[in-house]
């Protein structure tokens, strides 16, 4: 069966740091990948998603990147945090685009 | 560009109590999918419906999609402490391309 791992579960950082957060999913092969942010008590947001290794689309225009540097494995990534950057970031999976999305236990993020 | 509403945003109910969220797309959809997301916990997905006014039932959880394939509505029958979450619909229009799009959710609280 499938599984997808995201970690960490929780991360505490300072504005301006650097940020990595890593997702990996098992028992698929070429699953589209997904990275929502959501606000406390808020819906979800799609920040990034990607159909194939290397290929990224950004929804929302800011200081995140991702990157999909092998088929199963999904990293968001933040040079510089910003207090707006605090959420709780989920990574997720489909089978084929826009079928039912499996996500991961996900990362609350808090920027001090 | 494509927008989905739920209502109501919060329901308090008495458990024993019966529940229902709505959601409205400004485009017609080419299949609708429901999630529910536990308190602290990442959303789950419950339900595609893909037929115009298809009806499916799931123990207490009783899902519709509109004629139309704009709207959607789920429906608990007497509510536990157990369905105590969020339900957030989602649908990708029926264009080629574009992404799934989530609604706001319904926050539903159940009192003991």
């Amino acid at each position: 069966s499938q599984t997808i791992h995201q970690w960490p579960a929780t991360l505490v950082q300072p504005v301006g740091s650097p940020l990595s957060l890593e997702c990996t999913v098992e028992g698929t092969s070429n699953p589209n990948l997904y990275w929502y942010r959501q606000a406390a008590g808020r819906g979800l947001q799609l920040l990034f998603y990607s159909v194939g290794i290397g290929q990224i689309s950004s929804e929302v225009p800011q200081n995140l990147s991702a990157s999909r540097p092998q088929d199963r494995q999904f990293i968001l990534s933040s040079k510089k945090l910003l207090l707006s950057d605090s959420g709780f970031y989920l990574c997720a999976w489909s089978a084929i685009y826009n079928s039912p999305l499996h996500f991961g236990n996900g990362t609350r993020l808090t920027v001090t | 560009g494509q927008q989905v509403m739920q209502i109501p945003q919060y329901q308090h109910v008495q458990e024993g109590e019966d529940f229902t969220t709505y959601c409205n797309s400004s485009t017609t959809l080419s299949n609708i999918q429901w999630y529910k997301q536990r308190p602290g916990g990442h959303p789950v997905f419950l339900i595609q419906l893909v037929k115009s006014g298809e009806v499916k039932k799931q123990k207490r959880l009783t899902f519709q999609f509109g004629e139309a394939k704009k709207n959607s509505s789920l429906h608990i029958t007497a509510t536990q402490t157990t369905d105590v979450g969020t339900y957030f619909c989602a649908g990708p229009p029926n264009n080629a391309g574009n992404m799934l799009t989530f609604g706001g959710g319904t926050r539903l609280m159940v009192k003991p």
